[in-house]
């Protein structure tokens, strides 16, 4: 099946560790992206993904690093930078930056 | 101030009733999003739209453009369809960016 893939659906850490999450997608997206849900907020947007190796700041990329090494994968990395990491994760791919979103199941970073 | 509104922020019905969701937004868009997130998490886009009207089987999404107005009907609600509702506006362009509403947690009672 094609789709979006995150894991794992549930991360603990302990603060000041840097934690990788994960995402993957086989549709032969160009587009990849990374959003962060906080109660009571709308999805904010973190870093995006043009193309195979590249991507740009969102509008809360402080404190996060991804790379775009793979059409396939889109890793973010949430670093001892970010001040409140504890969040739900929400990745999302489109054919072109011009095409529809697709999201991934997302993943609940907990923070300890 | 969020660019995208949503109301009402909570909505509770019973089962079969006839479901308004509203969403406003306060600059140009390209085009309007209509998402649900279960509880598990998971985000499905239901509609992208940019004029008029698209229906999906129960579901029903318009858009005003003249007046930066859109609407998720859901008839003979199920409760199934308890989930939240998101809307998003489509900036387009080079980055595809998307302004989202807060979301309106819909309950279905049976």
């Amino acid at each position: 099946d094609g789709g979006i893939t995150q894991s794992p659906k549930y991360l603990f850490r302990k603060e000041g560790q840097n934690v990788t999450l994960s995402c993957e997608q086989n549709l032969n997206h160009d587009a990849m992206y990374w959003y962060r849900q906080d109660p009571g907020q709308g999805l904010r947007l973190i870093y995006y993904s043009q193309i195979v190796n590249d991507f740009q700041k969102g509008d809360i990329a402080e404190g996060y690093s991804v790379s775009r090494e793979k059409k396939e994968s889109f890793p973010l990395t949430v670093t001892s930078a970010q001040k409140n990491p504890t969040a739900f994760y929400l990745c999302a791919s489109s054919r072109s930056v011009y095409n529809e979103q697709f999201f991934g199941p997302g993943t609940r970073l907990t923070v300890l | 101030k969020n660019e995208v509104e949503q109301s009402p922020q909570n909505l509770t019905a019973q089962e079969g009733e006839f479901i308004t969701i509203n969403c406003s937004y306060s600059v140009g868009i390209s085009a309007l999003h209509w998402l649900q997130q279960h509880p598990g998490g998971g985000i499905v886009s239901l509609f992208m739209l940019s004029s008029g009207k698209k229906k999906h089987g129960r579901l029903i999404a318009t858009i005003n453009i003249q007046e930066k107005h859109s609407s998720l009907h859901i008839t003979a609600s199920h409760p199934r369809d308890s989930a939240v509702y998101i809307c998003a506006g489509d900036y387009g362009g080079a980055t595809n960016k998307l302004i989202f509403g807060t979301g309106t947690l819909l309950a279905v009672q049976p």
